[in-house]
């Protein structure tokens, strides 16, 4: 498809396990953002990405968090030791090196047992 | 430091009337954007207007418009002609132009269109 796609859309996993979840970027978009949105909450930011500059990690909550984005393309968010306050969905965006609007795919809906 | 502030938690609007929704910010990058996002029950964060901070212009898409005031830092979103279709929560962003755009939202405003 065109869009930006998540995968998994759910994901449920016991506390002390950890989780990968995907990002597919539109083709072409160099920049891509992680975020993360509790429940009736705004947007967290968590990290960017801008071509291959290095990653704006700046949001990323505490050490157990962790993404990639291989050949600025596919982007991989890890979070390694669950823990039940890590229950939110996690939202991918990603926009051409231009005005900085971003497109934002579907979520993944996390929840930690 | 960047921020968003959106003061209003929820509005109510009359089916086909025009609605408001606050916004301001603040920054100290002289190129920002500003951008609002609607967000409806489904979940989809669905893009809807732009604003750069050299634009002399306010940003116009079809009922949505941005009334930008810059000296107030203030970036409202106009909806004209409510429609049902309409009822969401809607975030006003802010992008600062560090190379590429990190972004920030606001809190976010939940808008109920009434019949």
């Amino acid at each position: 498809g065109a869009g930006v796609s998540q995968s998994p859309s759910n994901k449920v996993t016991e506390k002390g396990k950890d989780v990968e979840l995907r990002c597919d970027p539109i083709s072409g978009h160099t920049a891509l953002y992680w975020y993360r949105q509790s429940l009736g909450q705004g947007l967290e930011f968590l990290i960017y990405f801008q071509g291959n500059s290095a990653p704006d990690k700046s949001g990323l909550p505490s050490d157990r968090f962790s993404a990639e984005r291989t050949g600025g393309s596919v982007s991989t968010l890890t979070i390694q030791r669950t823990q039940q306050e890590d229950s939110a969905v996690y939202l991918c965006a990603t926009g051409a090196a231009g005005d900085g609007t971003q497109y934002f795919g579907p979520g993944t809906r996390l929840t930690v047992l | 430091a960047q921020k968003i502030t959106q003061t209003q938690p929820g509005m109510f609007v009359q089916e086909k009337e025009a609605v408001t929704l606050d916004c301001t910010y603040d920054t100290s990058d002289p190129s920002y954007g500003l951008f609002w996002y609607k967000q409806p029950s489904s979940g989809e964060m669905i893009f809807l207007i732009y604003q750069g901070s050299y634009d002399q212009q306010n940003a116009t898409e079809g009922r949505y418009s941005l009334n930008f005031q810059k000296a107030r830092k203030s970036a409202n979103l106009v909806i004209s002609a409510s429609q049902l279709g309409d009822s969401a929560m809607y975030f006003c962003a802010m992008g600062v132009n560090t190379g590429g755009f990190k972004t920030i939202f606001g809190a976010g405003t939940r808008l109920f269109v009434k019949a």
